[in-house]
């Protein structure tokens, strides 16, 4: 079965300091990775995917298929990152994600 | 257009009654997916069409929920006989192609709250 477990429920960070949100997930194949992200009173909308190896607003993640793990991160944490996160995947040839349970990002002055 | 319109965005039912969700997807997109969100969870599939065609119901609960794509465009989900356990937010995306890589573009939910 298919599980994407992100451990912090909120992180609360200063502004200009790094960020990492902690992702793992449980799968047999090769998944496909991504990064939801939910500002308050907005849509759920992609931040980034594995696939891609791009940075999104400054923020990187990069598939570690060892440790099956898929961090996000940023260097200087800004007032405006503060949302909620969701990691999800999706498994090889099915059409869906799996979502973990998110984290709540406090960015503070 | 616009991005992908869902309606109600609130609806409160009283337990028994059956409700009907609606979901406009982006003009055009192929693909569309059904998700619920409880409190303090992630989104959790349900079910997604290719055009009008049901590809995947077995994230659907039970038989109470339905989903109907008719044209390949609007789809609705139908949950019948509400219970409170169904109180949650009900999260229509759609995505311009198929494919199991494709990024899905999400509405503003619809919030059920069954009393």
């Amino acid at each position: 079965a298919q599980r994407v477990t992100q451990p912090e429920k909120l992180l609360s960070v200063f502004k200009g300091a790094p960020v990492e949100l902690k992702c793992n997930y449980s799968y047999s194949g090769s998944p496909e990775l991504f990064w939801y992200v939910q500002y308050s009173r907005q849509r759920l909308q992609l931040l980034l995917r594995h696939i891609s190896r791009e940075s999104i607003k400054g923020f990187t993640a990069d598939l570690n298929k060892g440790e099956t793990s898929f961090h996000l991160k940023k260097p200087f944490a800004q007032e405006e990152d503060s949302a909620m996160y969701y990691c999800a995947l999706s498994p090889t040839g099915f059409q869906k994600l799996v979502f973990g349970t998110g984290t709540r990002l406090l960015v503070s002055p | 257009g616009a991005g992908v319109s869902q309606s109600p965005r609130y609806k409160v039912t009283k337990r028994g009654q059956d409700v009907a969700l609606r979901c406009d997807p982006i003009s055009g997109h192929v693909s569309l997916y059904w998700y619920r969100q409880a409190l303090g969870q992630g989104p959790e599939f349900l079910t997604y069409f290719n055009y009008e065609a049901q590809q995947d119901k077995s994230g659907l609960p039970n038989d109470r929920f339905s989903a109907e794509r008719p044209e390949g465009s609007i789809s609705t989900l139908t949950i019948q006989r509400t219970e409170q356990r169904d109180s949650a937010m009900y999260r229509c995306a759609s995505s311009q192609i198929t494919g199991w890589r494709t990024e899905a573009f999400f509405g503003q939910g619809t919030r059920l709250t069954v009393v």
